[in-house]
């Protein structure tokens, strides 16, 4: 079956760490760009950041400097490191990624369910 | 206060014809490909329009993209309660190196 599944969502304190992680299945992943994005909850979505499959990385102004985007092809998995959380960050985290032979982080057809991330004090 | 602006909300009749806006600059809009997602409540978003204005496998024609300079539309045909749903445009900023969002329209089918 082709599809994401994201973990790792949690309940962090201002200024701790959580690592995200997305399991893909189904498809090349090896060959994939993979998309973080999140959305406060009743809010907008919002981009976090991209990791291509030469493991190239942007991000989102927001987390740039604080989060880390990795990626483990035996694994077929992608992990985001959020160090330095700030309340502004609870949101629920989504991984996407698009079709296999189309190198985009626009072009988003595969979603997860989306991981909850709380911080508060 | 997103770089793509929409209209917070919009509403429609079952089977009228509802257009939402995206508006934008050059360094996004002006010179990117735009993509609208549909997100119903408590889902996934969902690619409804691809490359301005096509449709991937499974989206009814009811849906239609389009762009012009620095704005993009999302034109929906013979509304349907189903179609009630967050929808949001997004491109790529070349000035800021980064994929924007459009703040979201609500539709609401009446």
């Amino acid at each position: 079956e082709v599809q994401l599944v994201e973990s790792g969502g949690d309940l962090a304190k201002p200024g701790g760490s959580l690592r995200l992680s997305c399991a893909a299945s189904g498809f090349t992943f090896s060959n994939a760009w993979m998309t973080w994005v999140r959305q406060i909850p009743g809010k907008g979505l919002e981009w976090v950041g991209r990791i291509k499959n030469d493991e190239t990385t942007d991000y989102a102004a927001p987390v740039k400097g604080r989060f880390t985007l990795s990626r483990d092809d035996s694994r077929a998995t992608v992990y985001l490191q959020m160090n330095s959380l700030k309340t502004e960050d609870t949101a629920l985290y989504y991984c996407a990624t698009g079709p296999e032979n189309v190198r985009s982080s626009l072009w988003l057809d595969l979603w997860g369910q989306g991981t909850l991330v709380t911080v508060s004090s | 206060q997103s770089v793509l602006t929409q209209p917070p909300s919009t509403s429609g009749t079952p089977g009228q014809s509802v257009t939402i806006s995206c508006s934008g600059s050059s360094s996004n809009i002006g010179s990117n490909a735009v993509y609208w997602y549909q997100q119903l409540p408590r889902t996934a978003p969902k690619l409804l329009i691809y490359r301005n204005n096509q449709r991937p496998a499974g989206v009814p024609d009811r849906f239609s993209g389009s762009k012009s300079g620095t704005s993009a539309s999302l034109a929906i045909s013979g509304l349907r309660s189903e179609d009630e749903a967050d929808y949001y445009c997004v491109t790529w900023d070349g000035s800021l190196s980064v994929v924007i969002f459009g703040g979201g329209t609500k539709l609401s089918v009446l």
